[in-house]
């Protein structure tokens, strides 16, 4: 069984600054993936980035980077510049090898101020 | 390429009476995954399905909880007698052989 644990329920950051957003797991998988979605007021789930258990180096997708500390079993989400429509909840959510059911954490809701 | 669609995007129904969501995963994708979202909280995975097969239903309630993936037409979740603690967002989420799962807008349930 794999667990969760994203210990921010809520963040702010200024308007440009980078935010760091926390999620540990627990997987006795020997292979998985981390994948991070974007959930705005709106409420539909978008997905951001993905970075695979074997992967050698950290993932980026533009503004967005995950800091995977494979050994401590985290997958922080970093992103920089921040914007105001970064406003949202963020998901962080393993998944096992091979289309299994992901697995998400409580969120945390980041605000970004002016 | 349009995304997952999922109608309708809400539904309203009276306790006793049946809800029935609907997922069209995108082109191409044969494996559909349905999660449900209470307020406040992530997303709990329910039933994972390929074209007329139920690989996973560990999440599904036991009772009045159906789904199915035909070998045409949309993914139907299916609930019987609904009641209050049903309402919830429920997501429909579809990929391709690999693992990204890319989900549809929801549909939210309110039952009075």
């Amino acid at each position: 069984a794999q667990k969760i644990t994203q210990t921010q329920p809520g963040m702010f950051v200024q308007e440009k600054e980078a935010v760091t957003l926390d999620c540990t797991y627990d997987t006795s998988d020997p292979s998985y993936g981390l994948f991070w979605y974007k959930q705005p007021s709106s409420g539909e789930m978008i997905f951001l980035i993905y970075q695979g258990s074997y992967d050698q180096q950290n993932a980026t997708e533009g503004r967005y980077s995950l800091n995977f500390q494979k050994a401590r079993k985290s997958a922080n989400l970093v992103i920089s510049a921040s914007q105001l429509g970064d406003s949202a909840m963020y998901f962080c959510a393993p998944g096992g090898g091979g289309n299994t059911p992901l697995v998400f954490g409580k969120g945390t809701r980041l605000s970004v101020i002016a | 390429n349009a995304g997952v669609m999922q109608n309708p995007r809400h539904l309203v129904r009276r306790r006793g009476q049946e809800a029935r969501l609907r997922c069209s995963p995108m082109k191409g994708h044969s494996h559909v995954y349905w999660y449900r979202q209470l307020p406040e909280e992530g997303l709990k995975f329910m039933v994972y399905l390929q074209k007329e097969n139920i690989i996973d239903e560990s999440g599904m309630p036991k009772e009045r909880f159906s789904a199915e993936f035909p070998k045409e037409g949309p993914s139907i979740l299916r609930i019987q007698q609904v009641v209050r603690g049903d309402s919830a967002a429920y997501f429909c989420a579809s990929s391709p052989t690999v693992e990204t799962q890319y989900f549809g807008p929801g549909t939210r349930l309110l039952v009075l």
